[in-house]
């Protein structure tokens, strides 16, 4: 296991609603990713916090928001959720991005928009 | 952006033979190629990386090349055993930018039969 957790571990929704994930990150790491993996499909890139900064962006609108908070700790947000927001959420805590590339993953929040 | 492709989509050996997963990517600043394994309903696991300075990386039964001319890398798994079934990804990134945002293949379901 990584020391990664993340909750809930399922969620159910639906359309229009909003959510917030949680993460907590590895001890000692002070970066947390956000990736959504659709039944199949490899995990894609939602953003990235270093340090309670956002620090990159993949190819997702606005209504995902997110936080890091002192501790590291880091929070999803998805507003005005959409049937195909349905999806594995993974976070992934890491080292100084300027030097450290390995992410640890958490188990995953399953999220059902209907 | 980057693009990682990744070739079989599933694979099924029987056990004691070995695996052998192929990934191609696009962009040649890529540095970091990470593979994780993922068992059903958990997180991706990382499971061997390996950096562009490196050509291979052997961890017991688990190896990794890189073909940086040719922009691809393989996952080779010998004697495989029933436990090895599960679905593996690769995914590359880059580390010029500050940010460590992996790109992931889709992924290759792996079944071992006993």
């Amino acid at each position: 296991e990584t020391g990664v957790t993340q909750s809930p571990t399922h969620l159910i929704k639906t359309r229009g609603q909003q959510v917030t994930l949680r993460c907590s990150s590895q001890s000692g790491h002070n970066t947390v990713s956000w990736y959504q993996q659709a039944l199949g499909q490899g995990p894609q890139f939602i953003f990235q916090y270093y340090r309670e900064e956002e620090n990159g962006r993949g190819n997702f609108p606005p209504r995902f928001s997110g936080l890091q908070f002192p501790n590291y700790s880091s929070e999803l947000n998805v507003n005005a959720l959409e049937l195909d927001d349905s999806a594995l959420y993974l976070c992934a805590s890491s080292s100084d991005p300027t030097w450290e590339e390995t992410q640890y993953f958490g188990p995953g929040t399953r999220l059902l928009v209907l | 952006g980057e693009n990682v492709e990744q070739h079989p989509s599933t694979l099924s050996v029987q056990e004691g033979d070995s695996a052998v997963i192929k990934c191609t990517y696009s962009d040649s600043a890529s540095n970091y190629f990470p593979w994780y394994k993922q068992e059903l309903g958990k997180g991706p696991q990382l499971i061997i990386d390996i950096r562009s300075n490196v050509g291979e990386k052997k961890d017991q039964r688990i190896a990794v090349t890189l073909n940086k001319t040719a922009k691809h890398f393989s996952l080779h798994i010998t004697e495989t055993q029933p436990e090895d079934s599960a679905v593996y990804f690769c995914a590359a990134s880059r580390t010029d930018t500050g940010r460590r945002a992996l790109t992931f293949g889709s992924g290759t379901r792996l079944q071992v039969q006993p």
